[in-house]
């Protein structure tokens, strides 16, 4: 089984603190995901990554990065964390068959 | 452009009564088609996927969908909800031609005794 892991399930920061995201997926899949999820919006993309070292922005890119150094690693960046970034972030790697994606548990971030 | 549309955010139903959840695209090649399933504070998981041949396809937990393509519809059912079945509900589309999904909005069933 496809395995997506999450460093962590909650987080709590500060406004204006730099905040990481990392995501683990075990499938040597080439392509994985940051979304953000918000009542009543589903999921947006933040940015998405076809290949090591190689990304593209999705739908609401700003305020975040991202970091590709390993095929199995894919990493959300906060460069200064403000409120409006307060909610549940996905990351998600994408398999061969169809475009299927498979997805972490989840990082429900609340920035103070 | 793709999109995909979920009828209702919010869907009741009573506990042994039939669910059914809708799910409309647009697309101008043969779809990929998928329903995903999320319980609270939990990631998404795959419950169904219609890719070639078969136009009903199961899933896991009883639940089955539909690809019309005359209707450009998707509708996910299952014919006796159970408590546990309360989650939140994402119907997705891929024409093939890139990586990504385009998502509906979703849609929260809610499990009544």
């Amino acid at each position: 089984d496809v395995k997506v892991t999450q460093s962590s399930r909650y987080l709590v920061k500060r406004t204006g603190e730099k905040v990481f995201l990392e995501c683990v997926q075990d499938m040597d899949h080439e392509n994985m995901f940051w979304y953000r999820q918000d009542p009543g919006l589903g999921l947006r993309l933040i940015y998405f990554s076809y290949d090591v070292k190689m990304k593209e922005k999705g739908d609401i890119p700003e305020g975040y990065s991202v970091s590709r150094e390993k095929k199995e690693r894919f990493s959300l960046i906060l460069e200064s964390a403000s409120t409006n970034q307060t909610s549940m972030y996905l990351c998600a790697s994408r398999g061969t068959d169809y475009n299927e994606q498979f997805f972490g548990p989840g990082t429900r971030l609340t920035v103070l | 452009a793709q999109s995909v549309t979920q009828l209702g955010s919010h869907v009741s139903v009573s506990e042994g009564a039939l669910v059914l959840l809708r799910c409309n695209y647009s697309s101008s090649v043969p779809p990929y088609l998928f329903w995903y399933v999320q319980y609270p504070n939990q990631g998404l998981q795959l419950l169904l996927k219609y890719t070639t041949g078969a136009t009903l396809v199961k899933g896991i937990n009883g639940f089955e969908a539909e690809f019309k393509k005359s209707e450009t519809s998707f509708h996910l059912t299952k014919p006796s909800a159970h408590m546990s079945d309360a989650a939140e509900y994402f119907c997705a589309v891929s024409d093939g031609s890139n990586y990504q999904l385009i998502w509906g909005a979703g849609t929260k069933l809610i499990i009544k005794p």
